[in-house]
């Protein structure tokens, strides 16, 4: 069974640059896994931000932006603002019809 | 506008069986791929099914393969997800989502439908 691998937590200072990974449990992660990756506040329902590894949704800011670093799928904040502080989770298709989310990474702003 | 609107949970028995509905609006239903995602209380999400513009062809995760369906009507402009032999594990928030241009995510989210399975 195909676990995908996310940071639990992360912190950054307002206006910071943080980066949130995407891995799996066995193998690496690329373009054919098509990573999107989602924002969801608490009692929200999710936000998609980024799909095709690194194309920014409709309204997305351009703050936000995604590539394969490695090994693994990446999403990038560059100047972490307030209003970022979420849970952000990827999805990788890992074939045969099947897709995965990671666990998610809880992102704190302060 | 986009609009993707659950309905259908509630409480239910272990054991017991539901049927969520996703109401569509806003776009052209035979177009899309839809997709189920849930999330349980306190925790991340899971995608659950998908199904093809023409209804022909579905998956499911396997962690509820055998017990869920997923089914679509192109005239009611809706989706389903039938759940059976449902347990407390399947407690938790169930999403409606359209499935995006290429196929590979997910691009628009309904509310969510809350489910309880307790006794």
């Amino acid at each position: 069974q195909t676990v995908v691998t996310q940071e639990s937590s992360f912190s950054v200072s307002p206006g910071g640059t943080v980066t949130f990974t995407c891995g799996l449990s066995s193998g690496s992660v690329s373009t054919s896994y098509y990573p999107s990756w989602y924002q969801q506040t608490p009692g929200q329902a999710p936000r998609t931000l980024i799909h095709s590894t690194n194309s920014r949704s409709s309204g997305v800011p351009d703050r936000f932006s995604a590539s394969i670093l490695g090994n693994k799928a990446a999403l990038t904040i560059t100047g972490a603002q307030a209003e970022d502080e979420s849970d952000y989770y990827c999805l990788l298709y890992v074939g045969s019809g099947i897709w995965v989310f990671g666990g998610g990474t809880k992102l704190t702003v302060l | 506008q986009v609009q993707l609107v659950e309905s259908g949970g509630g409480l239910v028995k272990p054991g017991g069986s539901l049927r969520l509905s996703c109401s569509v609006s806003g776009f052209t239903f035979n177009d899309f791929y839809m997709s189920w995602v849930r999330q349980a209380p306190g925790k991340g999400l899971e995608w659950l099914a998908y199904i093809r513009s023409s209804g022909a062809t579905m998956y499911i995760a396997d962690s509820v393969r055998g017990r869920f369906a997923i089914s679509r009507d192109t005239a009611k402009q809706s989706l389903s997800l039938q759940m059976t032999s449902l347990t407390p594990d399947d407690t938790g928030v169930y999403y409606c989502a359209r499935v995006g241009n290429g196929f590979n995510h997910l691009d628009s989210w309904g509310q969510g439908t809350p489910v309880t399975v307790s006794s």
